[in-house]
Order: C-alpha cells, then sequence, then structure tokens
C-alpha cells in the first residue's frame, strides 16, 4: 500500500493570491493524480502528473491556472492560482499502486478562498 | 446521464440495520472501487473488485460484469459508518484513460444511533 500525505489539510485564501499544496508519498509511484471535489459534488480530475514530463491537464484545466511539479517519484505540487471564491473545493492528491488496478488518495486539502 | 449512477443519494438508517448502496456504470471497465469519504475530506479505499465479491469485517462489496452493477453492503450499521460512499471505476486501460477514475456523485450515509 501507499500512504501519502498532503500540506496544508486546510487553509483560508484571500481572492488573487496562490496556494501551493504539497503531496508526499511512503514510496515511489509512476502516476500521481490530482482532483478537485466542489463543495456537494463528486471527485473531478484535474491532471495526470508523471515524473520527468509536462502533466497532462483534462478539459477545462489548464496549467496557468493549476500549475503542477513532480520533480522526484515521491512528491508533487499542485498551485491554485490567482484564486477566486469557485476554487473553494477539497485538493485531493491520489496515486496507483504496484498493481496499476490500485488506487490511494490523501487525506486532501481543504481550500476556502474569501 | 453520467457514466456512474449511484443509489441512494441519501440513505438514512437505524444502528443495527443492513444498508445496500448500489451503482451502475455504462462503460467497459477494468476494475471498480469503493471508497469512503468522511466529513474531514480525506478518503479511504474500501475495495477494489474485478469480478466476485470481497468481505472486510461488516462490508461486502460485490459486483456483475455483464449487467455493469456493483454494490456495497454493510451489516450491522454502526453510527461510525456515517460517510459519504463513493463508487468509482476505471476504464478499461489504453491510451489517454490509462490510470484514471470515473466517480459516481455519491451517497450520503447517516446512521443513527
Amino acid at each position: 500500500s501507499a500512504v501519502i500525505s498532503q500540506k496544508p489539510s486546510r487553509d483560508i485564501c484571500q481572492r488573487g493570491t496562490s496556494l501551493t499544496i504539497q503531496c508526499q508519498v511512503d514510496s515511489q509511484v509512476t502516476m500521481m493524480f490530482w482532483y478537485r471535489q466542489q463543495p456537494g459534488q463528486s471527485l473531478t480530475l484535474i491532471a495526470t502528473a508523471n515524473q520527468g514530463s509536462e502533466a497532462t491537464y483534462e478539459s477545462g484545466f489548464v496549467i496557468d491556472k493549476f500549475p503542477i511539479s513532480r520533480p522526484n517519484l515521491t512528491f508533487s505540487t499542485l498551485t491554485v492560482s490567482n484564486m477566486s471564491p469557485e476554487d473553494s473545493s477539497i485538493y485531493l492528491c491520489s496515486v496507483t499502486g504496484r498493481s496499476s488496478y490500485e488506487q490511494y488518495f490523501g487525506p486532501g486539502t481543504r481550500l476556502t478562498v474569501t | 446521464k453520467n457514466e456512474v449512477e449511484q443509489s441512494p443519494q441519501n440513505l438514512t438508517a437505524q444502528e443495527g440495520e443492513f444498508i445496500t448502496i448500489n451503482c451502475s456504470y455504462s462503460v467497459g471497465i477494468s476494475a471498480l472501487h469503493w471508497l469512503q469519504q468522511h466529513p474531514g475530506g480525506g478518503i479511504v479505499s474500501l475495495f477494489m473488485l474485478s469480478s466476485g465479491k470481497k468481505k472486510h469485517g461488516r462490508l461486502i462489496a460485490t459486483i456483475n460484469i455483464q449487467e455493469k452493477h456493483s454494490s456495497l453492503h454493510i451489516t450491522a450499521s454502526h453510527p461510525r459508518d456515517s460517510a459519504v460512499y463513493i463508487c468509482a471505476v476505471r476504464p478499461n486501460a489504453g491510451g489517454t484513460s490509462y490510470g484514471k477514475l470515473t466517480f459516481g456523485q455519491g451517497t450520503i450515509l447517516t446512521v443513527h444511533p
């Protein structure tokens, strides 16, 4: 199994600022995923981050708004840029296990934008 | 129509009751996950299924690949089972869909003492 930690666990930010969320995994993983969960909604994939290459963004998400870094096989960051109240969500990091069918999730970062 | 549909959306039960949450999907899949999300937001993976049935404690998950349907059962429910239960499917691997999950809307379960 993989144990995932995220920082910060929650934050309240002002409109127009940026927040960087960190995701740390206790083992090396190939693929890392960033999800957003807006209030009352299910999870939506933002992007897939592979080490050594550019992140692949889903429709509706762009690099300028959600830049992602993946410097090694155990760590990734997601930045939410120029925030607006619509960005208030839970942001979750997820990885696949040794078997690509296994999926593990971080504890989430609860972001509130005022 | 969503690719993954869960029912019911909300479920209230008394402690001790047997609970069933259903998940139907419309795409070919390689695996189905049942996830539990507590109010704090963190998600725990309960089961990963590709066929048949799995049991862990009071939780049982079944899947019928031909009918594209899965159920999550909780026996002898307890207030600590109160959470959101999410069904997620992994579409058949290949191309850009590799590793991605498609999520249902979730079922909000409240178990009263």
